[in-house]
């Protein structure tokens, strides 16, 4: 069956230190995979995404995700963050040929200053 | 461009009442969805239209009921609110449809207390 697994739902990081958000996830064929975040009270806006070709993938707000054939896993980082990366984050795989989306749990991202 | 766009954002309905959640998207998209976001699940499909004149169940659509009316719009029904569908409800689209590479843009969420 098709799953995306986000093991950590909280992470608490302090402003200017280096962020990993894990995903882990379960598909038969090649995986395309989604990175998405939601500000509090927001809709959710794409970060970044892979389909193929080179598997580190850069993305909107300095963050970028490596995925990992070997390991099923398509992690999001950052060098340093920022108090405004405070958010909910998303992974999700593409499912089949319709279009829909899989979602992980979601991980919440707290900064502290 | 306004995007996806949703009414209404907030409602509170009494167990058994009805009500309809708007879905407008101006990107002459194809594809058009409605998801529900409750604590520690993520994000759940509830139904889907990839492309005017057809929708399709997803993973949990039992209690309700959806029309594309048109390209644009794209509505959920609540025929008979219950406490289990207390959510936050968003609706997103998409260009193709029926397309794994496909982005979904969201809309900014209906929240949806039922009591």
């Amino acid at each position: 069956a098709q799953s995306v697994t986000q093991p950590d739902i909280h992470i608490t990081v302090s402003e200017g230190a280096s962020l990993e958000l894990r995903c882990n996830y379960s598909y038969g064929a090649t995986p395309y995979l989604f990175w998405y975040v939601q500000s509090p009270g927001q809709g959710l806006q794409l970060l970044l995404k892979y389909f193929s070709g080179d598997t580190l993938v850069q993305g909107i707000k300095g963050f970028e995700a490596e995925f990992k054939r070997s390991q099923s896993s398509f992690n999001l980082r950052k060098p340093s963050v920022h108090w405004s990366d405070a958010a909910e984050y998303f992974c999700a795989v593409g499912a089949s040929n319709t279009g829909k989306l899989i979602f992980g749990q979601g991980t919440t991202l707290q900064v502290k200053p | 461009n306004a995007g996806v766009t949703q009414t209404p954002k907030f409602q509170v309905l009494k167990t058994g009442q009805s009500m309809t959640l708007q879905c407008a998207q101006d990107m002459n998209h194809n594809s058009m969805y409605w998801y529900r976001q409750d604590p520690g699940m993520g994000l759940r499909l509830i139904y889907y239209s990839a492309s005017e004149g057809t929708t399709d169940k997803g993973e949990v659509p039992n209690g309700y009921n959806v029309s594309r009316l048109n390209k644009r719009e794209f509505s959920l029904r609540l025929e008979s609110a219950a406490p289990s569908q207390t959510s936050v409800y968003f609706c997103a689209s998409s260009e193709h449809g029926r397309v794994r590479t496909d982005t979904q843009y969201f809309g900014p969420g209906t929240r949806l207390t039922v009591l």
